[in-house]
This record gives structure tokens, sequence and C-alpha cells, in this order.
């Protein structure tokens, strides 16, 4: 199976600050990378796909890119609903994987 | 408006067995590939099981392999996952979701990519004596 390491697994940031989260696969998955959001209790919510597909209604302050093994989310400018925990995933097998997760919380 | 509503989660003991549902809405089935993927309190998400939206193909992973069986009834629009032989390290939230896809095209080859782009609210699987 391909792991998909997620770094770091929680940080702290403030209202307004970027914020990058990085995604490592074990083995080339060129962009078949997704990142998802998710809040306690809640399902997951697709925010990207394609490592750098906007999907639809999410907002343009959430960006991905990568290619290959690495990959980043990054944040531009965070705000109060963005504090919960990321995830990607690769669909690049059929076996499909998710990173470890990656919580953000409040400074 | 797509929706996704699991059923079938509760208590059970070790070694039991059990059958999800995952009741689906605004779409059919033969047209989507549909994944298992679970989370355990406290930690990650894990994919469990897919099937492939001509029903042919289905998918493990190693954890549940020769335990849990996916299989879909599209008449009844409905996604099951039979688990057998259970441990209490199956205990999780069990969340179906619909394998959406893009296609990108680039030099004469065609590229698709999938994700998950509507998940159901999930069911709670407890493992215990």
């Amino acid at each position: 199976d391909i792991q998909m390491t997620q770094s770091p697994s929680s940080l702290s940031a403030s209202v307004g600050d970027r914020v990058t989260i990085t995604c490592r696969a074990s083995q080339s998955i060129s962009t078949y990378l997704n990142w998802y959001q998710q809040t306690p209790m809640k399902a997951p919510k697709l925010l990207i796909y394609a490592a750098s597909r906007l999907q639809s209604g999410v907002p343009s302050r959430f960006t991905g890119s990568g290619s290959g093994t690495d990959f980043t989310l990054t944040i531009s400018s965070l705000q109060p609903a963005d504090f919960a925990t990321y995830y990607c995933h690769q669909s690049y097998s059929s076996t499909h994987t998710f990173g470890g997760g990656t919580k953000v919380e409040i400074k | 408006e797509v929706q996704l509503v699991e059923s079938g989660g509760g208590l059970v003991q070790p070694g039991g067995s059990l059958r999800l549902s995952c009741a689906a809405s605004g779409f059919s089935l033969s047209n989507y590939a549909m994944h298992w993927v679970r989370q355990a309190p406290g930690r990650g998400l894990e994919f469990v099981s897919a099937i492939t939206s001509d029903g042919g193909t289905t998918f493990y992973a190693d954890s549940v392999k020769g335990r849990f069986t996916i299989s879909r009834d599209t008449s009844k629009t409905t996604l099951y996952l039979q688990m057998g032989s259970l441990r209490t390290e199956d205990m999780a939230v069990y969340f179906c979701a619909r394998e959406g896809s893009y296609k990108y095209e680039s030099s004469g080859y065609s590229y698709t990519f999938g994700f998950f782009d509507y998940w159901g609210q999930g069911t709670l699987v407890t493992v215990s004596s």
C-alpha cells in the first residue's frame, strides 16, 4: 500500500496567519492527491482534488500544490472556521490511503 | 440533492457480525464507485473497502480482507458492508463515500482523478464484550 505522511501532526496558529501543511507519498502518485477538512463529529469535506483543483464552493484562500511524492495545502489567511483537522488522500492506487491528519488549533 | 445515509451500526461482541447499509439518493449507484471509510475514536481516516461503478470489482484494506464484504443493490440504491469476525480494533465510525471524478486530457492521453465528493454522516460500530 502507498503510505501517506502528513506534517506537522498539529499546529497552533492565529486568525490571519498563513498556514502550510505537507503530505508526502511513499511512491509517486502523480497528482492523484486530495485534501479534506474535518471538524469534530462531522464527515470530512472535500477542499482540493487532483492536487490543485479547488472544489466548488470552497473559499479561494485554500490552495493545493505538488506532484509526484510531495504536496502542500496552504491556507493564505486563517479564518475562525478553518480550525479543524486536515487530511490528504491518495486515489492513485485502488486501495486508497489517507495521511494521518493535521490538527489546526487556535493559538 | 445527493444524500448518503448510513445505518446498521451498534454494539457487537468480538467475533460477531454486523451489516452496515448506506442509502443513496440523488444519483445512481451504477454511475459511481463507492467506498467505506472508517475512523476509530480520536484517530484518523482509514480506507476500508470499495466497489467499482459496474459492481464487478471490489477492493479491501489488508486489515479487513477476508472478513468484510462490500456489495450493493442498485434497485434499492443501497450500499452494504457485511462485517464478520469483528475485533476490538474494528471499533470506529464507518462512513460511506461517493467517488466523484475529474477527467483531464493532455497530449492524447486521458487521466481520471478520483475523490470523495459526498459522505454520509457515519454510523458507529462498537466491538466489546
